[in-house]
C-alpha cells in the first residue's frame, strides 16, 4: 500500500524557519495537502494543491514541491504553531486517500 | 457561518455495528463531497472514504471495503458513516469534512471544514 514519510518530531525557536517534509513516490503526480492539528482538536487545513493557502491561513505558512518530497515551511514561527502537522496526498492512480505519520513542531 | 455537528459518544462491542451522523450548515449541502476520516489514539489520520452529496455515489478505501457504507439524506443536509463489525482496533475518533472544491469543479480532496469528530470506543 502507499505510504507518505514525514519525520516524527522538528524544533526550532521563536521566529526562526520550520521546514516540515513529506516524501512520496506518487507525489511527482498528485497533489499534496497539508493540516495543522492541535491537543484535542479537529484538523485545519493550512495548504492544498503543493503551495496554495486557504483563506484565513497566515502567509507564513507556504508549501512547495521538488520531486517526490513535498515542503511545508514556517517562517517566523510562533508559539501558537506548535501543533502536530500531517501530509496527505492520493495514490498514483487516483483510487485513495494517504495521510503521513505527522510531524510534532516543538517551538524551543 | 459554515460548520459540520457530529452526533455524541459511542461505547460498543466487539461484533457491533455504529452509525455517525455529520449534519451540515452554511452551504449548500448537495453541492460538496463529504469525506469521512478517523484517528485512532495517538495515531496518524486515516482516510475511510467519500461521498458525493449531490449523486449519492461513494468510493471507500480498501482497508474498510465490506465494513463501511457512507449515506446521506439531502432533506437533512446530513452525511451518515456505519461501520460494522466492529473490533478494538476500531477505537478511535471518527471526523467527517467537507471537500474544499465544490463538486461542480471535481473532487479537490482537500478537507476544508471538519466536524468536531464523533469517540468510538469498542470494549467487551
Amino acid at each position: 500500500s502507499y505510504e507518505l514519510t514525514q519525520p516524527p518530531s522538528v524544533s526550532v525557536s521563536p521566529g526562526q524557519t520550520a521546514r516540515i517534509t513529506c516524501s512520496g513516490d506518487a507525489l511527482p503526480k498528485q497533489y499534496a495537502y497539508w493540516y495543522q492539528q492541535k491537543p484535542g482538536q479537529a484538523p485545519v487545513l493550512v495548504i492544498y494543491k503543493d503551495s496554495e493557502r486557504p483563506s484565513g491561513i497566515p502567509e507564513r505558512f507556504s508549501g512547495s514541491s521538488s520531486g517526490t518530497t513535498v515542503t511545508l515551511t514556517i517562517s517566523g514561527v510562533q508559539a501558537e504553531d506548535e501543533a502536530d502537522y500531517y501530509c496527505q496526498s492520493t495514490d498514483t492512480i487516483g483510487t485513495y486517500e494517504v495521510f503521513g505519520g505527522g510531524t510534532k513542531l516543538t517551538i524551543l | 457561518q459554515v460548520q459540520l455537528v457530529q452526533s455524541g459518544a459511542e461505547v460498543k462491542k466487539p461484533g457491533a455495528s455504529v452509525k455517525v451522523s455529520c449534519k451540515a450548515s452554511g452551504y449548500t449541502f448537495s453541492t460538496y463531497a463529504m469525506h469521512w476520516v478517523r484517528q485512532a489514539p495517538g495515531q496518524r489520520l486515516e482516510w475511510m472514504g467519500w461521498i458525493n452529496a449531490g449523486n449519492g455515489n461513494t468510493k471507500y478505501s480498501q482497508k474498510f471495503q465490506g465494513r463501511v457504507t457512507i449515506t446521506r439524506d439531502t432533506s437533512a443536509s446530513t452525511a451518515y458513516m456505519e461501520l460494522s463489525s466492529l473490533r478494538s482496533e476500531d477505537t478511535a475518533v471518527y471526523y467527517c469534512a467537507r471537500d474544499y472544491e465544490p463538486l461542480r469543479l471535481g473532487l479537490s480532496n482537500a478537507l476544508d471544514i471538519w466536524g468536531q469528530g464523533t469517540m468510538v470506543t469498542v470494549s467487551s
